[in-house]
């Protein structure tokens, strides 16, 4: 099976700008959650989306969102870039339906740079 | 809430020593736990999980972890390291999202 691809995988972009990236699961995975990852944070999770439908969010903003279509891939967004959003953006796909014991998979990740 | 804490932000051993990685938990209730590795400019890989079937755990790579509830304790070992090894190396729980350590950074010294 493919694994989860993110695109694109680098991205430069202004403050006041807005990002979208995409993320397509393993085939047969429902779910789709987004972390961020910081030197000074580290791995933050970002929100979970599951048959279309925000399943859990994390502490973030609200220019921070996301989608998910009826093919399962999803897309995060965020509005008004600032500074701090510099990060690697990764998305990891799971069944979605056997809790939390369930295995994430991680994509390559979407390195993004504010300027 | 569930959470883990990885003790040393850096590791650095010898090709063919021992590497030892600590992970301890804190959960009110019995804790599914992961250990995942990144290599440079990678996403995160799965090396192995714990999900109650048994205390020691072997993953891939020759890496294995023993769960230890009386220390709340999921150290990450493998017996000889490589120099493939160099990576980062995340140790984390699953709380209907995955909640992260630090990570800790391994060098392998030739």
């Amino acid at each position: 099976k493919a694994g989860v691809t993110q695109t694109p995988r680098y991205l430069i972009k202004t403050r006041g700008q807005q990002v979208t990236l995409s993320c397509s699961p393993i085939s047969g995975h429902r779910s789709v959650s987004w972390y961020q990852q910081t030197p000074g944070q580290g791995l933050q999770f970002l929100f979970e989306y599951f048959s279309e439908t925000q399943r859990n969010k994390g502490n973030f903003p609200g220019r921070f969102s996301g989608r998910q279509f009826s093919n399962s891939r999803s897309e995060m967004n965020v509005s008004t870039l600032e500074l701090g959003d510099s990060a690697l953006y990764l998305c990891a796909s799971s069944i979605g339906t056997s809790g939390t014991q369930e295995t994430q998979y991680f994509g390559p990740g979407t390195r993004l740079l504010v300027l | 809430a569930q959470s883990v804490t990885q003790l040393g932000s850096h590791v650095s051993v010898s090709e063919g020593a021992l590497v030892l990685l600590r992970c301890n938990y804190s959960s009110s209730v019995p804790p599914y736990l992961f250990w995942y590795v990144q290599y440079p400019n990678q996403g995160l890989q799965l090396l192995l999980k714990y999900t109650s079937a048994a205390t020691l755990v072997k993953g891939i790579n020759g890496f294995e972890a023993e769960f230890k509830k009386s220390e709340t304790s999921f150290h990450l070992t493998k017996p000889s390291a490589h120099m493939s090894d160099a990576a980062e190396y995340f140790c984390a729980i699953n709380d209907y999202k995955l909640s992260f350590g630090a990570g800790t950074t391994v060098t392998v010294r030739a």
